[in-house]
C-alpha cells in the first residue's frame, strides 16, 4: 500500500499561472481533504469531499476549485496563481470515525 | 470558525523529563478529538483518536486523556526522548461537520540530551 501520495513534491509558478495538484490514495476511505499549511497558522483546510460525488468547502477555499475525480483521487486547481498562495499543501484522506492519513506535502512557491 | 487553542506554543525539556500539552476545543456539538504527532519535514501521523467522554489512550510512553465537557485534551510524554522531538497536533471534530477536522497550530516540542 502506497497510503496517500501526491505529485509534484516541489514547484515554482509565477503570479497568474495555473497548476494542479494532484493526490491519490490506495486505502479505499470515503472522505478526502486538502490542507495548506503556512508558519504559525497550522493547517487549515481548503476543501474537502465527504465522499465520492461530493465536495465543500473549508476554511479558506477563495482560489481555489478542487475535483473529486473518483473514490481514489481529490485534485486541487489554482486557477491563476497568487504570491498568497506560496504555501505547503497536504492531501489526506479518512474512513469513517478514524483517523486522517496525510500524504507527503507539495511546497507550492509562487513568485 | 471554530477555536482549537493548544498550549504551550513551546516547550524544550531535557531528556528523561516527563512533559505535556492541553487542547481546548468547543464543549458542544463535540463528535471526536484527534492528536497528531508532526516531525519537521515529514506528514502528521494520528496518535490517537477519541470521541467519549473520559477516553484514556496509551501508545508507549505517550498517553491522552480527553473531558467533553468542559472541553480540553491533556497530552502527556513519560521520559521524554530526543526522538519525542515533534511538533504535537490537536483536531476537534464536530457533530454535523462532514467528517471535517480543525487542528490548532500545535505545540513544539524539543528534547534535549
Amino acid at each position: 500500500n502506497a497510503g496517500v501520495t501526491q505529485t509534484p513534491k516541489f514547484q515554482v509558478l509565477k503570479t497568474g499561472q495555473s497548476m494542479t495538484l494532484q493526490c491519490a490514495q490506495d486505502m479505499n476511505h470515503n472522505s478526502m481533504y486538502w490542507y495548506r499549511q503556512d508558519p504559525g497558522m497550522g493547517l487549515r483546510l481548503i476543501y474537502y469531499s465527504a465522499s465520492e460525488g461530493t465536495t465543500d468547502k473549508g476554511e479558506v477555499p477563495n482560489g481555489y476549485n478542487v475535483s473529486r475525480l473518483n473514490k481514489r483521487e481529490f485534485s486541487l486547481r489554482l486557477e491563476s496563481a497568487a504570491p498568497s498562495q506560496t504555501s505547503v499543501y497536504f492531501c489526506a484522506s479518512k474512513a469513517r470515525a478514524y483517523e486522517q492519513y496525510f500524504g507527503p506535502g507539495t511546497r507550492l512557491t509562487v513568485t | 470558525i471554530l477555536n482549537v487553542e493548544q498550549s504551550p506554543q513551546s516547550l524544550h525539556v531535557q531528556e528523561g523529563d516527563s512533559t505535556n500539552f492541553t487542547c481546548s476545543f468547543p464543549s458542544s456539538n463535540f463528535y471526536a478529538l484527534h492528536w497528531y504527532r508532526w516531525e519537521t519535514a515529514k506528514s502528521p501521523e494520528a496518535l490517537f483518536v477519541m470521541t467519549l467522554n473520559g477516553d484514556e489512550k496509551k501508545k508507549g510512553r505517550i498517553s491522552a486523556t480527553l473531558n467533553t465537557k468542559e472541553g480540553y485534551s491533556y497530552l502527556y510524554i513519560k521520559g521524554s526522548q530526543p526522538e519525542d522531538s515533534a511538533t504535537y497536533l490537536c483536531a476537534f471534530g464536530l457533530t454535523g461537520g462532514g467528517n471535517k477536522l480543525t487542528f490548532g497550530t500545535g505545540t513544539q516540542l524539543k528534547v534535549e540530551l
